[in-house]
């Protein structure tokens, strides 16, 4: 696509369900990226990926997070028993290769009440 | 631990202005980006600028890897470009390390 797309743009899920976001990188790009923000830690690497491979999984924030990308596009960040803190926007973007410049995507705001 | 300082964090400018915001970080870097994070929330690739500088508009940045600091100029500001602008280098481990960021309010 011509952009980086996330969906959905909102969620607000009650705490202890599981959620999944989407994140549809620009057609082409082989490296896809998580960030994370929110008012108290500001912007912070979750996870990425070169093609479907996740070389480097340790800003994931504890195991109930877990992310996944087939095909070399799609990639879905997937939250387990979801918490209170867990509450933020969640960001993808996508670079050509990885090292290059980034396209974020708007980001899904996820709530958890 | 690997740092990220901008400065200034909070600059008000009239419409027409020019400013410069500074970016230090804290150990050699593979790459730097520059972004700008609009009232909406979406955020905008400025530049790629891991070394040398770079012009795109009324917008340039510089990088000096050597001294690491990097600088945005805005120049002839606009109402649109109010926002915070967010610093990012990677420090080789293929992730941005990104600063609290600079939060700029242009007023007409």
């Amino acid at each position: 696509g011509a952009g980086v797309s996330q969906s959905p743009s909102n969620k607000v899920t009650e705490k202890g369900k599981d959620v999944e976001l989407r994140c549809d990188p620009i057609s082409g790009h082989t490296a896809l990226y998580w960030y994370r923000q929110s008012l108290g830690q500001g912007l912070e690497f979750l996870i990425y990926f070169q093609g479907n491979s996740a070389p480097d999984k340790s800003g994931l924030p504890s195991d109930r997070f877990s992310a996944e990308r087939t095909g070399g596009s799609v990639s879905t960040l997937t939250i387990q028993r979801t918490q209170q803190e867990d509450s933020a926007v969640y960001l993808c973007a996508s670079s050509p290769h990885v090292g290059y410049g980034y396209t974020f995507g708007s980001g899904t705001r996820l709530t958890v009440v | 631990g690997i740092q990220v300082e901008q400065s200034p964090p909070d600059l008000i400018l009239q419409e027409g202005a020019n400013s410069t915001l500074r970016c230090n970080f804290s150990d050699s870097v593979n790459n730097l980006q520059w972004f700008h994070q609009n009232p909406w929330g979406q955020l905008i690739n400025l530049f790629y600028i891991p070394s040398g500088t770079k012009q795109n508009g009324r917008l340039s940045a510089t990088t000096v890897a050597t001294e690491r600091y990097s600088l945005l100029y805005i120049s002839s500001s606009q109402t649109t470009d109010s926002g915070v602008y967010f610093c990012a280098p990677d420090y080789g481990n293929n992730r941005l390390a990104f600063g609290k960021g600079n939060q700029v309010v242009v007023i007409p």
